[in-house]
């Protein structure tokens, strides 16, 4: 059974950082690539970014582009989101999100992490 | 960057009725459409992918189709546990979209 499990959320001030985790399992974690989605409260889904199944090729939204970074272990089946200079509006549910063999959608997603940015 | 755009927003239907939900890309995806479900509080769920292939476990009442450019969510006899908000996405090119999402409720 696939399961992820996101973790490392939290209150945080503006300006500041915070990682979040994924840990992966019921797959073989380096043959997928993964995602971040996060959902403001209230609001729809806003893809955040992508990584693939080696790590080598990144991707980001514009929104986050220059603050965010993610990353993967495949030796430890988990997911990163290292979030710095972070802003009111990056408040919201984080969700990792497994693509499917091929591509073409997100498969499997974990319960979420809220990250709140307020002072 | 390609804009989907959702129409309704927003639906009242009863159980029973079959429903449409339209999407709409800014420019051509081919055939790299997915659909999710999404209720109060919960994770999305994934539907359907590559325009009109159902996740494996999905009601085959819940169907999807169309090309290029515009795309169709139906539903054909709401049952009781379908109403939530639906969402489209493009998985053709970085960055992936969302649709703003179509909230289904009962009348």
């Amino acid at each position: 059974e696939v399961q992820l499990v996101e973790s490392g959320g939290g209150l945080v001030q503006p300006g500041g950082s915070l990682r979040l985790s994924c840990a992966a399992s019921g797959f073989t974690f380096n043959n997928y690539a993964m995602n971040w989605v996060r959902q403001a409260p209230g609001k729809g889904l806003e893809w955040v970014s992508s990584i693939s199944g080696s790590g080598g090729s990144t991707y980001y939204a514009d929104s986050v582009k220059g603050r965010f970074t993610i990353s993967r272990d495949n030796s430890k089946n988990t997911l990163f989101l290292q979030m710095n200079s972070l802003r009111a509006e990056d408040t919201a549910v984080y969700y990792c999100a497994k693509d499917r063999p091929g591509g073409r959608g997100l498969d499997y997603w974990g319960q979420g992490a809220l990250v709140t940015v307020s002072s | 960057d390609v804009q989907m755009t959702q129409s309704p927003s927003s639906v009242s239907a009863s159980v029973g009725d079959r429903v449409t939900i339209t999407c709409r890309a800014s420019q051509g995806i081919s055939s790299w459409l997915a659909w999710y479900q999404q209720k109060p509080g919960k994770a999305p769920k994934f539907l359907i992918y590559a325009v009109s292939s159902l996740q494996s476990g999905v009601p085959s009442r819940f169907s999807g189709s169309g090309s290029g450019t515009d795309f169709t969510l139906t539903i054909s006899s709401l049952q009781p546990e379908d109403f939530a908000t639906y969402y489209c996405q493009q998985a053709n090119s970085f960055p992936f979209t969302f649709g703003q999402g179509t909230r289904l409720e009962i009348k």
